[in-house]
């Protein structure tokens, strides 16, 4: 069935550093691609999204792009912050309006 | 505030017990998911809704049970509830449509002892 696949393990980096975290998934056709970010002790919030291939999501200085060759949905930051420490996931939609999610990677930025 | 609310925020039950968590979202959003969330496993889906009177499994419904007689309002029943059920469950809801990303409620940590 349709999945998404995120990089293992925990991100640490120091401020002002880049940030990638990789994302691929596995779908029939070309749904579209999320990204979530979870904050300490909240619910997740809606990042970025792209539509179809090719498209570029950005917010907040992140930004990914749908590669239909590389089924892959990389995020990206060129200078993260310690307000950016948090879970970030990747997930796609698929039949009846269902949302599958990676497994999610902690970032943490520090000073 | 516009958004999807939650209720309760905390719950410890004990074994056996049943109860209902509670959500709710003032969009008019015609789809409703629940999801619970565990360290290192994601989120994964229990039940999702496409409109009032329709529900339908996801990924892990054992043990749970819903319903959507209204819109706004989409409550997930813990029938008779075991230690595998501490988890923090997360409802959200989206418009139709794959341009549309879903909104996220705050979450409910229940603890099963």
């Amino acid at each position: 069935g349709d999945s998404v696949t995120q990089m293992e393990g925990p991100v640490t980096l120091s401020e002002e550093a880049f940030l990638t975290i990789n994302c691929t998934y596995t779908a029939t056709g070309y749904p579209s691609l999320f990204w979530y970010v979870q904050y300490p002790g909240e619910g997740l919030q809606l990042l970025l999204k792209a539509t179809k291939a090719d498209d570029k999501g950005s917010n907040k200085g992140f930004e990914a792009t749908y590669r239909k060759e590389t089924t892959s949905f990389h995020l990206e930051k060129g200078s993260v912050q310690v307000s950016d420490s948090a879970v970030y996931f990747c997930a796609l939609l698929y039949g009846n309006n269902r949302l599958a999610f990676g497994k999610g990677n902690q970032v943490v930025v520090i000073p | 505030n516009a958004g999807v609310t939650q209720t309760p925020k905390f719950q410890v039950l004990k074994t056996g017990q049943s109860m209902t968590l509670q959500c709710a979202q003032d969009m008019n959003h015609e789809y409703m998911s629940w999801y619970r969330q565990d360290p290192g496993m994601g989120l994964r889906l229990i039940h999702y809704s496409v409109g009032a009177g329709i529900t339908d499994q996801g990924e892990v419904p054992n043990g749970y049970n819903v319903s959507r007689s209204t819109t706004e309002d989409f409550p997930l029943r813990l029938l008779s509830a075991a230690p595998s059920q501490t988890s923090v469950y997360f409802c959200a809801s989206s418009y139709r449509g794959t341009y549309y990303g879903y909104t996220f409620g705050s979450g409910t940590r229940l603890t099963v002892v």
